[in-house]
């Protein structure tokens, strides 16, 4: 089945920038996705990519898809402290279900 | 983008008691989904719920212990019953449709006790 992967933990300072990785099997994945979930609270979409994209750029967020490697990244710039949180990387292939990572506990030191 | 709206938030609940989630959604969707986030955990898909047939669930959950509703193509709910401690989870429900994003409710956050 369909498997992603992503490291558990990243710890930066805060202004400088967070890269969180993510890795994954399914070659028919036609959405790409990384969602932000702070304690205690649900999901927040933070962006997605389509599978015939190589990046996408949203303000601070920048991801980037290597399609043949299949990997996918978040690069958060300027990372506050606001931006500590678990952040999962997902994939679907469309009227399929969501099949999400890990997690990667982001912790931003002041 | 479609707006969804869980029912409850949270709850504590004693064990060997059934819980129902409802999930409203802003718009008519084919697809929904519930997931389970168990503590320190990702998300697990436990079935997928379509207006006019039964959910179709994954390996490891049965309707007996998550019988699932869809009465219409705006609303669902999820009945976690005879519930134990290990049932303690976020309870989320997510649609998509098409070729499109998912989204995400906020979640219910389920503690038994």
């Amino acid at each position: 089945g369909e498997d992603v992967e992503q490291s558990l933990f990243l710890s930066v300072r805060e202004g400088d920038s967070s890269v969180i990785n993510c890795t994954y099997t399914d070659s028919s994945s036609t959405y790409l996705y990384w969602y932000k979930q702070e304690p205690g609270a649900g999901l927040q979409l933070l962006t997605y990519i389509f599978s015939n994209m190589d990046m996408k750029q949203d303000q601070r967020l920048t991801v980037l898809l290597n399609k043949k490697d299949k990997h996918l990244s978040l690069r958060i710039a300027d990372t506050q402290t606001g931006d500590s949180a678990i952040y999962f990387c997902a994939e679907t292939g469309g009227y399929q279900k969501v099949t999400f990572g890990t997690g990667t506990k982001l912790q931003v030191i002041p | 983008s479609a707006v969804i709206s869980q029912k409850p938030s949270r709850d504590i609940c004693q064990r060997g008691t059934s819980l129902t989630i409802q999930c409203q959604v802003d718009s008519q969707v084919t697809m929904m989904f519930w997931y389970r986030q168990q503590p320190g955990q990702s998300l697990t898909l436990i079935a997928t719920a379509n207006q006019g047939s039964e959910a179709t669930y994954e390996s490891g959950f049965v309707i007996d212990k998550f019988p699932i509703s869809r009465p219409n193509l705006t609303f669902s709910t999820l009945t976690v019953s005879n519930m134990s401690p290990e049932d303690s989870s976020i309870y989320l429900c997510s649609v998509q449709e098409g070729n499109t994003e998912a989204f995400f409710g906020q979640g219910t956050r389920l503690t038994v006790v």
